[in-house]
């Protein structure tokens, strides 16, 4: 596609329910990365993959964070049991190499807003 | 973390110039991107420095010393669609480690 896409773009939950964000990155893109974005806050690293594997989850805030990009294209972040501390703005960025540079930067997605109530 | 430091609001007039200065840790550290955010959207790549000194990209420049562990970012002629923020990006082996973001607002 023409860039990356993420649906949905608006998710509301209410607590204790599972949600599962999906990632479309710009085709061939070797690289997949996952951010949390709160409100008036940067981005803060989630999880990297490189093909289908998970090279860092260091960012996964707790065992409820879950992603997976079983061929090494679209990527999937499940968040089980949600609470209202999840609520957050989730960025998927994509490069087409395995390491950022001034001619392969990260193109994000629109995001996807998740609301717990 | 990365310890990135970044002013959280700037205020500006439309023409101006404007200068939003970030540091960071030194330790790791394999270049530096900035990134613009307007509200509600995805960040979009501004500039990308990994050796000292002066990068120049029509309106916007971006400046870096890796001693130091600043940079800052030059933004000239601002215009209102400059309002946004600016996110200072160093990055640490593959990975990016976001600020918190500059939110720059433009006045007429």
């Amino acid at each position: 596609g023409a860039g990356v896409s993420q649906s949905p773009r608006y998710k509301v939950a209410k607590r204790g329910q599972d949600v599962a964000l999906r990632c479309d990155p710009i085709s061939g893109h070797v690289s997949l990365f996952w951010y949390q974005q709160a409100l008036g806050q940067g981005p803060e690293f989630l999880t990297y993959f490189q093909n289908e594997a998970q090279l860092d989850k260091s960012g996964l805030p707790s065992d409820r964070f879950f992603a997976e990009r079983p061929e090494g294209s679209v990527s999937t972040l499940k968040i089980q049991r949600t609470q209202q501390e999840d609520s957050a703005v989730y960025l998927c960025a994509s490069t087409q190499g395995s390491r950022p540079s001034r001619t392969d930067t990260q193109y994000f997605g629109p995001g996807t807003r998740l609301t717990v109530l | 973390g990365q310890n990135i430091d970044q002013p959280t609001e700037m205020t500006a007039t439309e023409g101006a110039i404007v200068q939003i200065n970030c540091t960071y840790q030194t330790s790791g550290f394999n270049g530096l991107f900035w990134y613009q955010q307007h509200a509600g959207e995805a960040p979009t790549f501004l500039s990308y420095n990994v050796l000292d000194g002066l990068e120049e990209k029509g309106r916007f420049s971006s400046f870096l010393s890796r001693s130091k562990g600043y940079s800052y970012l030059l933004l000239k002629e601002l215009q209102m669609k400059d309002s946004a923020s600016y996110l200072c990006a160093p990055l640490y082996g593959q990975n990016f480690v976001f600020g918190p973001g500059t939110r720059l607002s433009v006045l007429p």
